[in-house]
């Protein structure tokens, strides 16, 4: 089967540094992206990687060690804004994206 | 940037009855629609993949005649919970594929579906 694991909830300051971790195990991989939603919007991508290593987007980067079946999406200068649910999402196949647990990220002042 | 559009964005129906939702791809011509269900706090399920012109590719679970999906141009794909129940009631969600040499998705603001 397929599973990617999240933590469930995250709190952190304004300000601080927040790692979320996932783990997954997939019967294909091409690729591991992020998004963000907000309660009752739409997914909205933030990075994708395909190789190991780092990508920096703004404040955020994403990490991917194919070998650990192992990212982590890093988010810095945490805005109030930022409190929201992220979902890795492993690119199975050309086409197929499966998503993981979720992780809600709380913000606070 | 890419525009997926739903409607309506949320609905209430009774049980027993049939609810269609659309998803439109606003400025792209979407080759691939995907659909996806989401249960309060959880995650985006895959449901199926529709390809404009052929028939829908369900996942496994997902039962074909309960939610029919059509694509029928490469704008428009929708989705039919027919003979809905309140198990049913769920946020779907469509993100659309432009093109052959894509794989990025762009998602839909979502329906939020109430069965009473």
């Amino acid at each position: 089967g397929q599973s990617l694991e999240q933590p469930s909830e995250v709190t952190a300051v304004e300000g601080a540094i927040v790692q979320i971790n996932c783990t997954y195990q997939t019967s294909g991989f091409y690729g591991l992206s992020w998004y963000q939603q907000h309660d009752g919007g739409a997914p909205t991508f933030l990075s994708y990687n395909a190789l190991d290593g780092l990508e920096e987007t703004g404040r955020f980067s994403s990490f991917l060690s194919r070998s650990d079946s192992y990212g982590y999406l890093l988010l810095q200068e945490l805005q109030m804004k930022d409190s929201a649910s992220y979902f890795c999402a492993v690119r199975t196949g050309f086409q197929k994206l499966v998503f993981g647990t979720g992780t809600r990220l709380l913000v606070s002042p | 940037g890419a525009v997926v559009s739903q409607h309506p964005s949320w609905v209430i129906c009774k049980s027993g009855t049939s609810v269609k939702i659309e998803c439109r791809s606003l400025d792209f011509q979407a080759t691939t629609m995907f659909w996806y269900r989401q249960f309060p706090k959880q995650s985006l399920m895959l449901m199926a993949t529709s390809n404009e012109g052929s028939k829908a590719t369900y996942e496994q679970g997902v039962e074909k005649d309960k939610f029919l999906i059509n694509h029928a141009s490469l704008t428009l794909s929708t989705l039919t919970v027919t003979s809905a129940h309140p198990e049913d009631s769920s946020f779907y969600i469509c993100s659309a594929r432009e093109g052959e040499g894509t794989y990025e998705q762009y998602f839909g603001p979502g329906t939020r579906l109430t069965v009473t």
